[in-house]
């Protein structure tokens, strides 16, 4: 069974600080992983999609992965009372279909 | 640019009814298909998938279906309604390093 789990939150920081979300994945033939934000009531939207082991920065994002321990992250500087939302971390092994994360609820507190 | 179209966005219908959902892929060839269900506070459950015209796998069984008419045109259907169909319906579309979703349709079954 291919899993992706992600911590459901809440997850609390203030304005203008880093928010870490943290996402692991079962199947190790996983080639690319996708963080989504979802705001209430909406769909998702992509945010990042990254594919090679190291960071990848867009902006004040940027997204972290780890294959050796199946582990993808994403990190948003500067954090604004607008990023929060549930964000949706998924990985998929090329042509099979995307498997999700529950997703993680950040809250940005002004 | 690619662009994904799903409708209706809002949808209330009895138990027992018919139901169809229909999402059409703009700007991109054979892409995949998706249909997800999230249900309220809940993660995304991948319900069908689609590499190709005619081609759709089932990940959960239930009353529903899927069909895939043409290239980027990708089908929900259900001949009679249950109640716990009711949920956030998202159609999704991938390609090797993107994967989009619709607005979704929000189904309330009464």
């Amino acid at each position: 069974q291919k899993e992706v789990e992600q911590n459901s939150g809440p997850l609390s920081v203030p304005e203008g600080a880093i928010a870490s979300l943290n996402c692991t994945y079962s199947d190790r033939g996983s080639q690319s992983f996708f963080w989504y934000r979802q705001y209430s009531g909406k769909s998702p939207e992509l945010i990042m999609f990254i594919y090679s082991n190291g960071d990848k920065e867009d902006g004040r994002f940027t997204a972290q992965l780890n294959k050796a321990s199946q582990y993808v992250s994403l990190l948003i500087r500067d954090s604004q009372p607008s990023d929060s939302a549930t964000y949706l971390c998924a990985a998929t092994s090329g042509n099979t279909p995307l498997v999700f994360g529950k997703g993680t609820r950040l809250s940005v507190i002004a | 640019s690619q662009t994904i179209h799903q409708w209706p966005a809002t949808l209330v219908q009895p138990v027992g009814s018919p139901l169809s959902l229909e999402c059409t892929v703009e700007g991109t060839s054979n892409p995949n298909l998706y249909w997800y269900r999230q249900a309220a506070g809940r993660g995304l459950q991948l319900l069908f998938y689609s590499v190709g015209i005619g081609q759709i796998s089932s990940e959960v069984p239930q009353n529903l279906s899927a069909s895939r008419p043409q290239d980027r045109q990708f089908i929900l259907s259900s001949k009679k309604l249950l109640l716990s169909d009711s949920g956030f319906y998202l159609c999704a579309w991938s390609m090797v390093q993107e994967a989009f979703f619709g607005q979704g349709t929000r189904l309330t079954v009464v």
